[in-house]
């Protein structure tokens, strides 16, 4: 079943706002990854992370892989209407293991 | 560039229809993958095909079946549609084994009344 905890469910927040969302879990991942899922589409990838501490940006994006392991972090800093959409992390345990997805993070901006 | 191109996007089906989901990718990726979305849940994974001519269950295979027609292609069968397999369902494929930075399709969204 689902091992990974992601919060908060939902998020609705005024434009230009910063976001907040994190995943924990109840055991180690090697491997972080979190993807934005627009209305009617599939997933795409924002941020990768492959070492325990990694901090990495894209944009107005950063993402951290937690110290012991078992959780990420994901910050947006000056939300835009384009935030919206639902954003899930994954971790993966070791190369060759598939990926366990988080419930997912539903984001709502307001103009 | 297509990426990942899934069929139908949509599909009505009646209890103990049949039905195929079509699923092919133009990234040369040797692995694909075919997940369950439903809400709350995040994705599951029902079946993958670590390369061409294997394929492994996933987390939630019953009453699925797939095909690894070739590099390219990677289509998942219902037999008998169940009520409880209304979800929309994802097609993904990675370049290696490690499924990390899949690269998903649009996604069909499937009834079964």
């Amino acid at each position: 079943g689902q091992q990974l905890n992601q919060s908060p469910q939902s998020m609705f927040i005024q434009e230009g706002e910063d976001v907040s969302m994190n995943c924990t879990s109840s055991s180690i991942f090697n491997t972080w990854l979190w993807y934005k899922q627009d209305p009617g589409e599939g997933p795409v990838l924002l941020i990768a992370l492959y070492k325990a501490g990694e901090l990495t940006s894209n944009g107005r994006l950063t993402a951290q892989f937690g110290i012991t392991r078992k959780d990420s972090f994901l910050n947006i800093s000056a939300s835009i209407p384009s935030d919206v959409g639902i954003y899930f992390c994954a971790g993966q345990h070791n190369a060759g293991n598939m990926l366990t997805f988080g419930g997912g993070t539903r984001l709502m901006v307001k103009p | 560039n297509a990426g990942v191109t899934q069929t139908p996007k949509f599909q009505v089906l009646k209890t103990g229809q049949s039905m195929t989901l079509q699923c092919a990718q133009d990234m040369n990726h040797n692995s694909m993958y075919w997940y369950r979305q439903d809400p709350g849940m995040g994705l599951r994974l029902i079946y993958y095909s670590a390369s061409e001519g294997t394929t492994d269950k996933g987390e939630v295979p019953n009453g699925y079946n797939v095909s690894r027609l070739n590099k390219r292609e990677f289509s998942l069968r219902l037999e008998s549609a169940a009520p409880s397999q209304t979800s929309v369902y994802f097609c993904a494929s990675s370049e290696f084994r490690v499924n990390t930075e899949a690269f998903f399709g649009q996604g069909t969204r499937l009834t079964v009344v």
